[in-house]
């Protein structure tokens, strides 16, 4: 089974600073046929389900800010937030869609 | 406006059963795969099962395989999670998601549309 690992667990971040959140792979998502990481991230607010924010690794969905970008490729992937909102405090999940689905741990952004 | 709406949470002993419901609206519901993803308190998201739009595949974690059953009644619009030999690990709310629906194969799924969640005790 694939792992996905994110770092940190959790960090703290100014407003209007930027935010730089780490999802590593156990195996490589990028399938090579089409040449798309299967690579989602999501914001979980407290009391709330998850929210979709990027699929295939850096494509922002519908009504999602652009201070929110998704980059990399294979096995490593990063989430950035630029210029933080106080309502960007969350926990954010990256999950490889690869393979049946599997989830990061999770990173805590906080103030 | 989709809308999804997980029920059938609640409070069972170690052993026990339990069904979850999701009540979907909003979209072709037999055209779209649909999981069950939970979340222990306090914890991380873990995908538990999942199933296909014709209901003919179904895809289950290995933490929950032989215990639960996922299905789907298109008549109804509704998911199911069937739950047996409950665990106390198994404590958490389980969330109905539904799958974009892009992945293009099968059991590859990402969720854009998520319930609020039901949560599910087992303790004695």
């Amino acid at each position: 089974d694939i792992v996905m690992t994110q770092s940190p667990d959790s960090l703290a971040v100014s407003l209007g600073e930027r935010a730089t959140i780490n999802c590593k792979s156990s195996q490589s998502v990028l399938y090579t046929s089409n040449n798309k990481n299967y690579l989602a991230w999501y914001q979980q607010k407290p009391g709330q389900p998850p929210k979709l924010l990027i699929d295939w690794a850096s494509t922002r969905e519908s009504g999602v800010p652009d201070r929110f970008s998704g980059s990399g490729s294979g096995t490593d992937f990063t989430l950035t937030i630029t210029s933080l909102q106080a309502e960007d405090v969350a926990v954010y999940y990256c999950q490889q869609y690869y393979n049946t689905p599997v989830f990061g741990q999770g990173t805590k952004l906080e103030i | 406006e989709v809308q999804m709406l997980e029920s059938g949470g609640g409070l069972v002993q170690p052993g026990g059963s339990l069904r979850l419901s999701c009540a979907a609206s909003g979209f072709t519901f037999s055209i779209y795969a649909l999981s069950w993803v939970r979340q222990a308190p306090g914890k991380g998201l873990e995908w538990v099962s999942g199933i296909s739009g014709s209901g003919g595949s179904t895809y289950h974690a290995d933490s929950v395989k032989g215990r639960f059953t996922i299905s789907r009644d298109s008549s109804k619009n509704t998911l199911y999670l069937q739950m047996n030999s409950l665990r106390a690990e198994d404590t958490a709310v389980y969330y109905c998601a539904k799958d974009k629906g892009l992945a293009g194969r099968p059991g590859r799924y990402y969720f854009d549309y998520w319930g609020q969640g039901t949560l599910v005790t087992v303790s004695s």
